[in-house]
């Protein structure tokens, strides 16, 4: 039973450019949480979705940054026209659709911008 | 609005010592508590949580934290920790149903030494 598949655990790209972040839930789980992680800082929750559904996105840049959760296939973070400040660690993490409480991680994306 | 305090970034330790990670978290209404560990470039990984019940939470690893609602905290214990617990610990609550994002902390680095 895989975890949660993130995909490309590294991610360089220049200033202007866009990144696309893959993450494949649990099998089972059909909720999807994306959070960035900053260098000494904690995780900050961006966005929650559900198949074809934006849950709540109160965490997400108002601009330049978006996601989606397709009915097939993994749910999608872009950032577009990335700039320095993006350097990140992104974690994807799913859970279930019946009540349960805690979440099952991926290994991240670490996102360098030069 | 919900937050949570890990009052050290850094605990240094030897190893068979005891060790103690403290989270206070602030919240107006009924929450979830959680602890996960972050090795070095790896994702989370869920050591416990308290969702309600005894306030002794008991999770993998030898770890277990105690749930204090008067002085609302979570701090984190193990009675004699290995080399192999050197990573960072983050503490994490939510409020209501499940799909409610996690507000993490910052995070605890716990260093074992011999």
């Amino acid at each position: 039973n895989a975890g949660v598949m993130q995909n490309p655990r590294h991610l360089v790209r220049r200033r202007g450019q866009e990144a696309r972040l893959r993450c494949s839930p649990m099998k089972g789980h059909s909720h999807v949480y994306w959070y960035r992680q900053l260098p000494e800082e904690g995780l900050k929750f961006m966005v929650y979705l559900q198949k074809e559904n934006i849950i709540d996105e109160s965490g997400m840049p108002k601009e330049r940054f978006s996601a989606e959760f397709p009915k097939e296939g993994p749910s999608i973070l872009r950032i577009q026209q990335v700039v320095r400040g993006d350097s990140a660690a992104y974690f994807c993490a799913s859970s279930p659709p019946e009540k349960s409480y805690g979440y099952t991680f991926g290994s991240g994306t670490r996102l360098t911008v030069v | 609005a919900q937050s949570v305090t890990q009052l050290d970034s850094q605990v240094p330790v030897f190893e068979e010592a005891p060790v103690e990670l403290r989270c206070n978290y602030s919240s107006s209404v009924s929450v979830y508590l959680f602890w996960y560990v972050q090795y070095p470039n790896q994702g989370l990984q869920l050591l416990l949580k308290y969702l309600s019940g005894s306030t002794l939470v008991k999770g993998i690893n030898g770890f277990e934290a105690e749930f204090n609602k008067s002085q609302t905290s979570f701090h984190l214990r193990k009675p004699s920790v290995h080399i192999s617990d050197t990573a960072e610990y983050f503490c994490a609550v939510s409020e209501g149903q499940a799909g409610t994002a996690l507000i993490f902390g910052k995070g605890t680095t716990l260093s074992v030494s011999s």
